[in-house]
């Protein structure tokens, strides 16, 4: 049974850092591609970054290209986002998910609240 | 950048069919996928490669994708299907899109 559980969320302010952590189980996590998706209060899905299996390739969206980080760490099952340079339109619940063919995410973690507050 | 639409909400009475639509340039041109969210909870896939259900996702519902438009259809809606609802397209040049997500009240 899949089981993804986010961690590392948390009150932070505007300038500051981050590292958030997903850890994996259920499957073989070396086999496929990894995705980070935030939901800002009240708002819709934002898909926030992508990590290759093996993490030779990472993706992003412009909104948080430069300041966010996806890596994995295939030998303990984690996936991780660092979160540079926070925002206030960077608050939200973040979720970690597993990708499948087609380019859809088939299991997702229960979240992680971020927020950016002074 | 690529966008996806989807209309506000979607009311339905129980036992009758939902549909809810996605618009997006040359949509039917990319796999789209459909996801269940309900209050409080994450989202679940219920549509995968515009048609085909996980295991677990009951038969009434289904998907479609032609054109500019991908559609999720819910038939014999119950209440238990009052959620948003969130379409997602990916392609190479787009990468991952979230469509504006739809609410369907059941009443």
């Amino acid at each position: 049974q899949v089981h993804l559980v986010e961690s590392g969320g948390g009150v932070v302010q505007p300038g500051r850092s981050l590292r958030l952590s997903c850890a994996a189980s259920g499957f073989t996590f070396s086999s496929y591609a990894m995705h980070w998706v935030r939901q800002a209060p009240g708002k819709g899905l934002e898909w926030v970054a992508i990590i290759s299996n093996d993490g030779s390739n990472k993706y992003y969206p412009d909104s948080v290209k430069g300041r966010f980080t996806i890596s994995r760490d295939n030998s303990k099952n984690t996936l991780y986002l660092q979160m540079n340079s926070l925002e206030t339109d960077d608050t939200a619940v973040y979720y970690c998910a597993k990708g499948q063919s087609g380019g859809s995410l088939d299991y997702w973690g229960q979240g992680t609240l971020v927020t950016v507050s002074s | 950048s690529y966008e996806l639409t989807q209309p506000p909400s979607v009311s339905v009475s129980p036992g009758q069919t939902a549909s809810i639509s996605c618009s997006g340039d040359k949509l039917g041109d990319k796999y789209a996928c459909w996801y269940q969210q309900k209050p409080g909870q994450s989202p679940v896939l219920v549509i995968y490669e515009d048609s085909k259900r996980p295991s677990g996702i009951p038969e009434r519902f289904s998907g479609s994708n032609s054109g500019n438009t991908a559609t999720l259809t819910i038939s014999g809606t119950q209440a238990m299907d009052e959620a948003d609802y969130y379409c997602q397209a990916w392609d190479s040049s787009t990468s991952y899109v979230f469509g504006t997500g739809t609410k369907v009240t059941v009443l």
